[in-house]
């Protein structure tokens, strides 16, 4: 079954520091790859999208991702962390074939924590 | 929220009665889907449209129902409402669907509590 997982419920850093929120996928072929994010009380919002090529994709806010298509895996980061990224953070995978039905496939998501 | 509108914004409702969320959207997109948000779930795709009048089911389709007969709305219907189907609903659209390399952007959301 296609699925995507991310391991971690939630992760804390310092503000200042870097942050990973990972995200690992099992679909077959090369899907295409997203990041959403969403604060309280509000809708998800497009951060970034890997869909081919450089497997460092930079994104909105100074995020970035990187693809490793060996490991199946599409890791969010920041190289410093502010205290206004404390969010929810989703990774979802479009498979390739899926054609005509915009299906995405979304893991549980990542709360981001991030202390003064 | 990218000309997305959801209505209501939140509703309290009691098993068994039928409930109608709308989403409103400015952008003329094609496609707009319905997900629902539950702890532990993320998002999991309720039934989406690819056009007026045509609709496809998602992977938790059953108990619901949907209806498009303009471009710029999407309605969610739950015919009986029951206490599983206590959740947050988004909306969302994309110009294409996202095997077209564009992303979906989400309406603010519906919380709807089924007593």
């Amino acid at each position: 079954a296609q699925s995507v997982a991310q391991p971690e419920d939630q992760v804390n850093v310092a503000e200042g520091n870097p942050l990973t929120v990972k995200c690992t996928y099992s679909v077959s072929g090369n899907p295409y790859l997203f990041w959403y994010v969403q604060y309280p009380n509000r809708g998800l919002q497009f951060l970034l999208k890997y869909i081919t090529g450089d497997n460092l994709v930079k994104g909105s806010y100074g995020f970035e991702a990187e693809f490793n298509k060996s490991q199946t895996s599409f890791h969010l980061k920041k190289p410093s962390a502010l205290v206004s990224d404390s969010a929810l953070y989703f990774c979802a995978v479009s498979p390739l074939g899926s054609s005509n039905t915009g299906k995405l496939i979304f893991g549980q998501g990542t709360t981001l924590q991030v202390k003064p | 929220d990218a000309g997305i509108t959801q209505s209501p914004r939140h509703k309290v409702t009691e098993t068994g009665t039928p409930v109608t969320l709308r989403c409103h959207q400015t952008e003329n997109h094609r496609y707009m889907y319905w997900y629902r948000q539950d702890p532990g779930h993320g998002l999991r795709l309720i039934h989406y449209s690819y056009g007026v009048k045509d609709t496809d089911k998602g992977e938790v389709s059953d108990g619901y129902s949907v209806s498009r007969s303009k471009t710029e709305d999407f309605l969610l219907t739950l015919e009986s409402a029951t206490s599983s189907q206590t959740s947050v609903y988004f909306c969302a659209i994309s110009q294409n669907p996202p095997t077209y390399y564009n992303e979906q952007f989400f309406g603010p959301g519906t919380r709807l509590t089924v007593l």
